[in-house]
This record gives C-alpha cells, sequence and structure tokens, in this order.
C-alpha cells in the first residue's frame, strides 16, 4: 500500500512571499489532516478534512493559511503571506476513518525555511 | 497547562540499560493514547498504542494510569538504534472521535556504545 505523499520536500522562500504544499493521501482514506511542527515541539494540528469537508480548523491561522480537499482526495495548504515564524514541518496524515488502535500515518513532510 | 507534557530530556544512556519515559495529559475525557517514534529530520511513526490494561511489545512496555491522568513507556535493554524522540500523543475526544491528536514536545533519547 502506498503511503501518504506529500511535495515539496523542502521549500526555502522569503517573507511576505506565497507557498504552496500537496499531499495526496493513501487511497481511500477519507480523513485528511495537516500538522505544522516547529523544530524542538511535537506536531500541532492545523486543519483536518472528511472528505472535502473541513472537521476542525481552529488551530489554523486564517488570515495567512488556507487548505482545500478538492473532490476528497488531493490537498494543498497555502502560506500567503509567508512569517518567518511559519518556518516548520509540515505534515500530512490520513485515516479511514481514525482508529483508536492505529491512529495513523503521516507523509515524510515538506520543511519550510523562511528568511 | 499544556495539554500533553513530557519531560524533555535528553535522556543519555548506555546500551542495555533500561530507561522510562512519563507522560501527562489534562483533559480527563481523552480516549486514546499512543506512543510515536521520531528519528531525526522524520516523520513522526507509531510505536505502540496504550490500553488501560497496559500493553508490551518486545522490549517495550506501555502504562496509562486514567486516575493520574499519565502515560509511561519503559525501554528495556536499550540498543542503539533506540536513539530518537519519542512522543507522547493523546487523542482528546470523547464519543465524538474525530481523530485530533495532541502531540507532546517530545522525550529524546541517546543511547551510547
Amino acid at each position: 500500500e502506498a503511503g501518504v505523499a506529500q511535495s515539496p520536500r523542502y521549500k526555502i522562500i522569503e517573507k511576505r512571499q506565497s507557498v504552496a504544499f500537496w499531499c495526496n493521501p493513501i487511497s481511500g482514506h477519507a480523513t485528511l489532516y495537516w500538522y505544522q511542527q516547529i523544530l524542538g515541539q511535537g506536531p500541532k494540528l492545523l486543519i483536518q478534512f472528511q472528505n472535502n469537508g473541513v472537521v476542525d480548523d481552529s488551530q489554523l491561522p486564517k488570515d495567512r493559511f488556507s487548505a482545500e480537499r478538492l473532490k476528497g482526495v488531493d490537498s494543498t495548504l497555502k502560506i500567503q503571506p509567508a512569517k518567518l515564524e511559519d518556518s516548520a514541518v509540515y505534515l500530512c496524515a490520513s485515516s479511514i476513518p481514525f482508529s483508536r488502535a492505529y491512529g495513523y500515518t503521516f507523509g515524510s513532510g515538506t520543511r519550510l525555511t523562511v528568511v | 497547562r499544556k495539554e500533553v507534557e513530557q519531560d524533555p530530556g535528553p535522556f543519555n544512556v548506555p546500551e542495555g540499560a533500561t530507561v522510562a519515559f512519563n507522560c501527562t495529559y489534562s483533559n480527563s475525557a481523552s480516549q486514546s493514547f499512543f506512543w510515536y517514534r521520531q528519528d531525526c529530520r522524520k516523520e513522526p511513526k507509531l510505536l505502540m498504542s496504550v490500553y488501560s490494561s497496559g500493553n508490551e511489545d518486545g522490549r517495550f512496555t506501555a502504562q496509562l494510569n486514567r486516575a493520574s491522568q499519565y502515560i509511561s513507556l519503559l525501554i528495556r535493554d536499550s540498543k542503539l538504534s533506540d536513539s530518537a524522540t519519542y512522543l507522547c500523543v493523546v487523542n482528546p475526544q470523547g464519543s465524538s472521535n474525530t481523530g485530533k491528536l495532541i502531540f507532546g514536545q517530545g522525550t529524546t533519547l541517546q543511547v551510547k556504545p
């Protein structure tokens, strides 16, 4: 079974620029999550989708971050404009739906550096 | 107070040692608990789920104390390959389980020859 695919792996941008990340979940997984992991911290949930609907976006900085999941499959996360504090690894995960026994599997992440 | 708290360490232990990590959580309605392992510059990976009765997987033993809202991970006979960051993870929802996971900041383990 193919895992969660993310791209790009790395991105360096200047502050105030825009950036977009892409995630392709495991086939058939209805639930998709975007997490932000700042160096030295654990991952923090930004947004959760169930199919193409948003379940939880309470911690998404909506003034600069946006996310969509068209057709309930792939998802993109965008930052516009980026700030220095957005430097982090952005992790995507998926599940069908959440398993109390197995949690869920993360993609390898996109490492963003804002300079 | 953080929702999930861990001692960040680092824990530096010799090969063969037994090491224990502790974690506390604030939401008493939490239903699911996990330990994830994260290697340097890699994504977190599920190490084991934690059940009320306690569970063991080889050299790893996880315990849950709901009354004290406390989770532990014991690693016996440490190997060099156990060097990583161990993340305590809690699913805070009760019956309306949406899968949101709350991660602790992680405890770093370094096993030395």
